[in-house]
């Protein structure tokens, strides 16, 4: 069925060095998307949107593209830290569904090596 | 203002038990949702309110029930547990929003049926 995936479910990076987690779609109808940040035994926190008429958003050290044409949106986070060690979820909003649900992809764990 | 708070934060139960989790927010959202999370993967939707004395199914409802009799608190029942409901149960809330659908999680429920 249509859903929101991942394409690693693990990255490994060095601390300092620029991270970059991946995310594919499949419907068309999803027009609005988030990136949510889950670190061990807390709920997720919001880290950055968009919205389909963008391809590029930024905020504090994190970066978000989206690119229609293949479905696909990626986070990138500048100068990786140890505190960003934590698991990173994709979510899409469908305005077929009246905005009235998330779908979130599977995750990807984000483990900075010191 | 303390977000989104979730009692209890950890509960075990017996095959066959009843339980309800109890969610309230303070941001006067219209939307509230219940999501479960199994080990390694993303969240899946229970239900969902777009309003007090609302309720509607998500994608996993079946063993579940929910009540919205007011707009700071959203119910998750457990009428007859199974061990199959063993996970962690995460609410959420947001604004009623045609542009976007920014949600704020609570800390999480860690439910284990024996």
């Amino acid at each position: 069925g249509e859903s929101v995936g991942l394409h690693l479910p693990t990255l490994s990076v060095q601390e300092g060095d620029n991270s970059i987690i991946n995310c594919a779609y499949s419907n068309s109808a999803s027009d609005y998307f988030i990136w949510y940040k889950q670190e061990s035994g807390k709920g997720p926190q919001f880290i950055i949107d968009i919205r389909s008429n963008m391809d590029k958003r930024q905020g504090q050290r994190v970066t978000v593209l989206l690119n229609k044409t293949v479905k696909h949106l990626s986070l990138q986070i500048a100068a990786t830290q140890p505190g960003d060690s934590a698991v990173y979820f994709c979510a899409e909003n469908r305005r077929d569904t009246g905005r009235r649900a998330l779908t979130f992809g599977s995750g990807t764990r984000l483990q900075v090596q010191p | 203002n303390a977000g989104v708070t979730q009692t209890p934060k950890f509960r075990v139960l017996k095959t066959g038990q009843s339980m309800t989790l109890l969610c309230a927010q303070d941001m006067n959202h219209e939307y509230m949702y219940w999501y479960r999370q199994d080990p390694g993967m993303g969240l899946r939707l229970i239900h969902y309110s777009v309003g007090e004395g609302t309720t509607a199914k998500g994608e996993v409802p079946d063993g579940y029930n929910v009540s919205r009799l007011k707009k700071q608190n959203f119910l998750l029942g457990l009428e007859s547990a199974a061990p199959s409901q063993t996970s962690v149960y995460f609410c959420a809330s947001s604004a009623s929003s045609i542009l976007y659908n920014e949600q704020f999680f609570g800390p999480g429920t860690r439910l284990t049926v024996l």
